[in-house]
């Protein structure tokens, strides 16, 4: 299995509070994406970064923020969470040499 | 734009055969699977690659029709292990990365 963990694995938090979302890996790919899945929509590209300091948006990117500092770590930040944004999310890598994607445990966050 | 998948659901019997399709209205560059099985994380099955190389899964197929912007997904001989809901991601613009994903199809597999 792809080295990726994400942090935290559970959260709830209220409306307008900021959450920030941990992806890291292992593997030294260089793209890393956020997904967010949510039952009838299928799996839904937030944002994605390919390399460090280099992301760029995805197709729900409204109400979120990424940051890539170090290879290993992708950020997520909702700035203020809004109970919209209650969904399970998914990072994944991709890159090491290859072109599949390699998904993450997931983080359900839920916005009361 | 999501590519549109059918069926939406599937019920098998073990060992009987499956199809599931992927389209998309505009031209594709790449067509990946996945399987993700209840409260886990997606798993890559395959990739299809425009031109015709295709990586992935020894005991699934596909295809990519280019020309229609269609792939489909062979499942043969089913396993209760290939139940789960399988997506179908598409990259465009020479992009294999930034992949837009169906809303899956459910695949359900009986003894």
């Amino acid at each position: 299995d792809a080295g990726i963990t994400q942090s935290p694995r559970h959260k709830v938090t209220e409306t307008g509070t900021p959450v920030t979302l941990r992806c890291h890996q292992t593997e030294n790919h260089r793209y890393m994406y956020w997904y967010r899945q949510d039952p009838g929509h299928g799996l839904r590209l937030i944002h994605y970064s390919y390399g460090v300091k280099d992301t760029d948006k995805g197709e729900v990117s409204d109400g979120y923020s990424v940051s890539r500092s170090k290879t290993e770590d992708f950020l997520l930040t909702l700035e203020s969470a809004t109970s919209s944004q209650t969904s399970v999310y998914f990072c994944a890598i991709s890159g090491g040499g290859g072109d599949e994607q390699y998904f993450g445990p997931g983080t359900r966050l839920t916005v009361t | 734009q999501q590519p549109v998948q059918s069926p939406q659901a599937v019920i098998l019997r073990e060992g009987e055969d499956a199809v599931i399709n992927c389209s998309s209205s505009k031209a594709l560059y790449s067509v990946h699977w996945y399987r993700q099985k209840h409260g886990e994380a997606p798993v890559f099955l395959m990739i299809l690659l425009k031109g015709g190389e295709q990586k992935g899964h020894d005991k699934i197929s596909a295809s990519f029709n280019e020309k229609k912007q269609q792939s489909s997904l062979y499942l043969t001989a089913s396993q209760l292990s290939y139940s789960g809901t399988y997506f179908c991601g598409t990259g465009r613009g020479g992009s294999n990365y930034k992949l837009t994903f169906g809303k899956g199809t459910l695949l359900t597999v009986n003894p």
